[in-house]
């Protein structure tokens, strides 16, 4: 079975600070893929990023950054210099190999950024 | 509009009552598929359409919810005889490459069941 933790319901930072928002996933396959989706008030999901199973380099986009560690199971999202249009739930999924897009999607993290 | 358009935004229901959810894809994504996310909860998936193969069901949680696409395009999801369980937001989304992962979502149904 596969699931996926999203431990923090709820975080509060003040704009600026850096935040790091977490995930763990279970799953027994070896090949898999991880995603990270935004939801903004409009309700409408927003894909951040995908990452495979094989490919453990960290990533950064801008202000994003994503660290991968397949020891711990955890993939987890950092915000820098966090701003208020960051303000949003964010959603952790893992998609099994040959699975289509079929998502588990963790709990969700509500990220406040107040100014 | 060019991303998932879903309607109505917003439905209240009476319990025992029937409702249908539709969602139009993106022109040309051949992949649909229906979420429910309950109040402070995560995504539940429901059911998966590809192109013209047989749904996947398998993540319907009673037979009272249906759902079917026509012309390979615009779905419809049905809840016979709503329950106040039924409660919650579902969203569409479609995507173009049924192996990226990158889904395109609706804004999404609310349903209140009173």
């Amino acid at each position: 079975a596969q699931k996926v933790t999203q431990a923090q319901t709820e975080i509060s930072v003040v704009e600026k600070e850096d935040v790091t928002l977490d995930c763990v996933y279970e799953t027994r396959d070896t090949t898999y893929y991880l995603f990270w989706y935004k939801q903004p008030p409009s309700g409408e999901l927003v894909f951040l990023i995908r990452r495979n199973s094989f490919d453990e380099q960290n990533e950064i986009s801008g202000r994003y950054s994503w660290n991968f560690q397949k020891s711990t199971s955890s993939f987890n999202f950092t915000i820098t210099a966090s701003q208020v249009v960051d303000s949003a739930v964010y959603f952790c999924a893992l998609r099994r190999n040959n699975a289509g897009n079929m998502l588990t999607f963790g709990g969700g993290t509500r990220l406040m950024v107040k100014p | 509009g060019a991303g998932v358009s879903q309607s109505p935004s917003n439905k209240v229901t009476e319990k025992g009552k029937d409702v249908e959810l539709r969602c139009d894809p993106i022109s040309g994504h051949t992949a649909l598929y229906w979420y429910r996310q309950s109040l402070g909860q995560g995504l539940e998936f429901l059911i998966y359409f590809q192109g013209n193969s047989a749904p996947d069901k398998s993540g319907l949680p009673s037979d009272r919810f249906s759902a079917e696409r026509t012309g390979g395009s615009v779905s419809t999801l049905t809840i016979q005889r709503t329950q106040q369980e039924d409660s919650a937001v579902y969203l569409c989304a479609s995507s173009q490459d049924q192996n990226t992962g990158e889904l395109f979502f609706g804004e999404g149904s609310r349903l209140t069941v009173l």
